[in-house]
């Protein structure tokens, strides 16, 4: 069973860097395909994803993020780090750390459609609250 | 970026009735479609995956349908325990979600 876990601080203030940690079980990054990352949901509002690292180290990030976010394998096997810079409010709510899975699929019509990717298991999420 | 509208935005629904959301994507986005079940105060949960293959845990109340920009997920039979906000998502490009159809009793 895969679980994963958030944490972090509750608290930031604006300028500063954030750093959160996710540990996980039930897989190994270092297996071919495999990804793992950060999804975030400010209060009240939708989702958005804020970057994955995957088996090979690279890394994916969103566009207007990247230039704040790192992602990094922590010093265990199954440690990933968030690490933001220069928070702002604006990146209040919680942060929630992913599996994601994949595979190949038929639709409807008999076509083969490859390279299809979901995330099928969620940590619980961490609250991170930006504010002076 | 590929966008994704949903509609409605919130609906309330009574016991047993067949309740329908839409997903609408701005590009072609073929099967790669998700949908997950947010109940408060939870993480999400992956109710369907390639537009119409139901993950365990979940009833066959619900369906998932569609390709290409056009995509529903239906619930028959609506429930109690189906009070939730709904979320799609593609993974054709990237990631990303539609703003949520919350979804609750009437």
């Amino acid at each position: 069973q895969i679980t994963l876990k958030e944490s972090g601080p509750a608290l930031v203030k604006p300028s500063e860097t954030l750093t959160l940690s996710c540990f996980f079980s039930g897989f190994s990054l270092n297996s071919d395909a495999a990804a793992v990352g950060w999804i975030r949901q400010p209060p009240g509002k939708a989702l958005e994803w804020v970057g994955f690292i995957f088996w090979d180290g690279n890394t994916r990030y969103l566009s207007s993020l990247k230039n704040r976010i790192t992602i990094t394998k922590g010093d265990s096997k199954n440690e990933i780090l968030l690490t933001m810079t220069d928070v702002d409010p604006a990146d209040t709510g919680t942060y929630f750390c992913i599996h994601r899975q994949g595979g190949d699929f038929y639709d409807d019509r008999g076509n083969y459609h490859v390279g299809i990717y979901y995330f099928d298991f969620w940590g619980q999420g961490t609250l991170v609250t930006v504010s002076s | 970026e590929i966008h994704l509208t949903q509609s409605p935005s919130s609906l309330s629904a009574s016991i047993g009735d067949t309740v329908t959301i839409s997903c609408r994507s701005s590009q072609n986005i073929f099967i790669s479609l998700n949908w997950y079940q947010q109940k408060s105060g939870q993480a999400p949960k992956l109710l369907i995956y390639a537009a119409s293959r139901l993950q365990t845990d979940f009833p066959s109340r619900f369906r998932g349908s569609g390709s290409g920009t056009d995509f529903v997920l239906i619930i028959d039979n609506f429930q109690p325990e189906d009070v939730a906000t709904y979320f799609c998502q593609q993974s054709f490009t990237f990631w990303t979600f539609g703003q949520g159809t919350k979804v609750d009793v009437k």
